[in-house]
């Protein structure tokens, strides 16, 4: 059973970087039919796609966000990251990194099938 | 970009069908995703590809997209479906993921 864990700091300060890390356990992170993105969810409000990375280190950002996101891909540890640089007190919310399934007839990432717990970061001084 | 429009409430009596809709433009073409997501938890799920569905869930739960509108449908709505949907497309012509604003189901 795949399972995706969230870490990293619950309160960061405004104008700094936002990171997180996505540890992938029950399956390789190099496995050729997923992708692996991360999500937000301001409290309260409904749920916002950040980006999306595949093992080779293929991304694809919210153009929203494009200017201050960066995913990256450890496969030597199984695990995948997210910096959100410049935050505000718009970016708090919970964070959630989860797995996309590579669609063979699609040849496209097509749906999260398995989610992280979630994490809260706070942006507040 | 592509917009996913949901309707933001839907209420529906027990026993009762729930239908909630997510239009986008010639939404036919895209391959629809949902999601339910209960307070405090992540989403789950639902439906993929436009009508499948995963493993674990009921039958009961259903989906169809033509035209400028996808629906998920619910039969028999129980207490426990209370929850907020999500639907979600893959938009190719971009490479974004979409969401729709999502739906507040109320169990009268």
């Amino acid at each position: 059973q795949l399972h995706l864990q969230e870490s990293g700091p619950g309160l960061v300060k405004p104008s700094e970087t936002l990171s997180l890390t996505c540890t992938v356990s029950g399956d390789s992170i190099s496995s050729s039919s997923s992708y692996w993105g991360w999500i937000r969810q301001p409290p309260g409000k409904g749920l916002e796609w950040i980006g999306t990375i595949y093992y080779s280190g293929s991304a694809y950002y919210n153009p929203s966000l494009n200017t201050r996101v960066t995913i990256s891909v450890d496969t030597s540890k199984n695990q995948f990251s997210l910096k959100l640089s410049s935050v505000t007190a718009a970016d708090t919310a919970v964070y959630y990194c989860a797995r996309l399934e590579f669609g063979v007839v699609s040849a496209r990432p097509d749906y999260f099938d398995y989610w992280g717990q979630g994490t809260l970061v706070t942006v507040s001084s | 970009s592509y917009v996913l429009t949901q309707p933001p409430s839907v209420s529906v009596a027990p026993g009762k069908t729930a239908r909630i809709t997510c239009g986008g433009a010639n939404i036919e073409t895209q391959t629809v995703h949902w999601y339910q997501q209960k307070p405090g938890q992540a989403p789950v799920l639902v439906i993929y590809y436009d009508y499948d569905r995963p493993s674990g869930i009921p039958e009961r739960f259903s989906g169809s997209n033509s035209g400028n509108t996808a629906t998920l449908t619910i039969s028999r709505v129980e207490a426990g479906d209370e929850a907020d949907y999500y639907c979600q497309v893959w938009d190719s012509a971009t490479d974004h993921l979409v969401f729709g604003g999502g739906t507040k189901l109320t169990v009268l």
